[in-house]
């Protein structure tokens, strides 16, 4: 499975968009970009996946570039409880086809009022 | 709602006991899995099933065995439990390709 990079920080404003970035440079033709994240003291929560196109769910939108070399991760208005450590990870989507579910450090966002 | 119940919250240990980690999801996934959690090593995969009676080694197998005889159950089996398997256990199911979903996770403490 390929590596990404996260930064391991950021701030984010009460209601205002965060964005979260990921690079995936080593991305392989056949595996999808997910993301997690992981609240304090609970398990780890799926947010949204992707191959290529932009996705967008009640959760949260995820923007692949063209070359699918990096994504972010948009909460569009982020709340006191989207405060988690997000992770982005990158396999192919079938445990049988050796795509297991790797999460390296994440970016530990804080949303403050 | 994807329901995965893992059967105990805390749950405390003496060193050299056999303890049985039980973990069921309600929503028929082909797939569950177990990590472990630590601080400073983050999530780490030890085994996943891809379907009953299949076993796959993760990243961190040793010390640790599974058992999956139905689908919706997946069992985390310390044979010998020592101090360093002191951790936050975390339990997993998904469908092929989709998003995995988590238990609230067993603290485990051996003593």
């Amino acid at each position: 499975d390929a590596k990404t990079t996260q930064p391991p920080s950021m701030d984010c404003a009460e209601g205002r968009a965060a964005n979260l970035p990921c690079n995936h440079s080593t991305i392989s033709g056949n595996e999808y970009v997910y993301w997690y994240r992981q609240i304090h003291s609970q398990g780890p929560q799926y947010i949204i996946h992707g191959l290529k196109n932009n996705e967008t769910n009640e959760m949260a939108s995820l923007i692949i570039t063209e070359d699918r070399k990096s994504s972010t991760l948009i909460l569009p208005h982020a709340t006191l409880r989207d405060t988690a450590v997000y992770y982005c990870i990158v396999r192919v989507p079938h445990w049988n086809q050796g795509g297991k579910l790797i999460f390296g450090q994440g970016t530990e966002l804080s949303v403050k009022p | 709602d994807v329901k995965v119940t893992q059967s105990s919250r805390y749950l405390v240990k003496r060193t050299g006991e056999k303890v049985f980690l039980e973990c069921v999801q309600d929503m028929d996934h082909e797939n569950m899995f177990w990590y472990r959690q630590d601080p400073g090593l983050g999530l780490r995969l030890i085994y996943f099933s891809y379907d009953v009676k299949m076993k796959e080694k993760g990243d961190i197998p040793e010390g640790y065995s599974v058992s999956r005889e139905k689908k919706e159950r997946f069992s985390l089996i310390l044979e010998s439990a020592s101090t360093n398997q002191t951790s936050m256990y975390l339990c997993a199911s998904s469908s092929q390709g989709a998003g995995a979903f988590f238990g609230q996770g067993t603290r485990l403490t051996v003593v």
